[in-house]
C-alpha cells in the first residue's frame, strides 16, 4: 500500500523546459523528503521539508511543502540531461522510510 | 570518507537457494537499514539495525532476515529463494537518530532463475 501518491509516473521533456512532479497523501506528515535515484545507484537525498508552506531552493530545483503538510511538489527550471533520474518522495517514521512509487524523468538533449 | 559499500554488486541464484548480502556503512554510522526495490512495488523497507539490535521490521516473510555486527557492518539473508525475490537490495546507513539523513549504497542486484 502506497501512502504517498506521486504523479506523473513518467515525464519526458526537452532540455531547457520546466517540469513539476507531485507527491500527495491523505495523511499529515511531520516532514517529507525528496530523493533522486540515477540508474545503477542508490537514492540520494535532495531536501527535507518540515514546515507547512515551506519553500526550499536547491539551484534550479524548488521544493514546496503544502500548508496542510499533506502534499509537496518539486519544480525543475530549465531542465538539463543531468536531471534525468527517478524522483522519489518519502516520509520518515520509526527509523524507516516509506517511499512513493516515484516519477521517472527523462530530459532529452 | 568512503560511502556505503554493498557486496556483491550482482548475484544470480536459482529458486530454493539461499543468499547473503553484505553492507559496510559509512565510518561512524551505527544504523543500517535495508530496502528492496522492484519495478512493481517500488522501494519497500525490510529492517533497520542500530548497535546490533533490530529496531524496526517491514512486512516481509520470515525468509528475510538480517543481523548487524559490533563494527556496524550488516548482512541480510534470504532463504528458499523465490522468483519474486528478484530485486535491487539497497542498504542505507546513518548516525542512528530518528530523523538522521540516510546514505544509500549502490545496491546488490539479485536475479532468481
Amino acid at each position: 500500500t502506497q501512502l504517498l501518491e506521486q504523479s506523473p509516473q513518467f515525464l519526458s521533456i526537452q532540455e531547457g523546459e520546466n517540469l513539476t512532479v507531485y507527491c500527495n497523501s491523505s495523511s499529515v506528515f511531520s516532514s517529507l523528503q525528496w530523493y533522486r535515484q540515477e540508474p545503477g545507484e542508490g537514492p540520494v537525498l535532495l531536501v527535507t521539508v518540515v514546515t507547512g508552506g515551506e519553500v526550499k531552493k536547491l539551484k534550479r530545483l524548488t521544493f514546496q511543502f503544502g500548508d496542510a503538510r499533506k502534499d509537496s511538489s518539486l519544480h525543475i527550471t530549465a531542465a538539463q540531461p543531468g536531471d534525468t533520474g527517478l524522483y522519489l518522495c518519502a516520509r520518515s517514521n520509526d527509523y524507516k522510510l516509506s517511499f512513493g512509487a516515484g516519477t521517472t524523468v527523462t530530459v532529452r538533449a | 570518507k568512503a560511502g556505503v559499500t554493498q557486496t556483491p554488486r550482482y548475484l544470480i541464484k536459482t529458486r530454493g537457494q539461499q543468499v547473503t548480502l553484505s553492507c559496510s556503512p559509512i565510518s561512524g554510522h551505527r544504523s543500517v537499514s535495508w530496502y528492496q526495490q522492484t519495478p512493481g512495488q517500488g522501494l519497500q523497507f525490510l529492517f533497520e539495525y542500530f548497535s546490533e539490535t533490530q529496531r524496526n521490521k517491514g512486512n516481509f516473510p520470515g525468509r528475510f532476515s538480517g543481523r548487524q555486527f559490533s563494527n556496524s557492518r550488516s548482512e541480510m539473508n534470504v532463504s528458499t529463494l523465490e522468483l519474486g525475490d528478484s530485486a535491487l537490495y539497497l542498504c542505507a546507513s546513518s548516525l542512528g537518530g530518528a530523523n538522521e539523513k540516510l546514505f544509500f549504497g549502490s545496491g546488490t542486484q539479485l536475479s532468481v532463475l
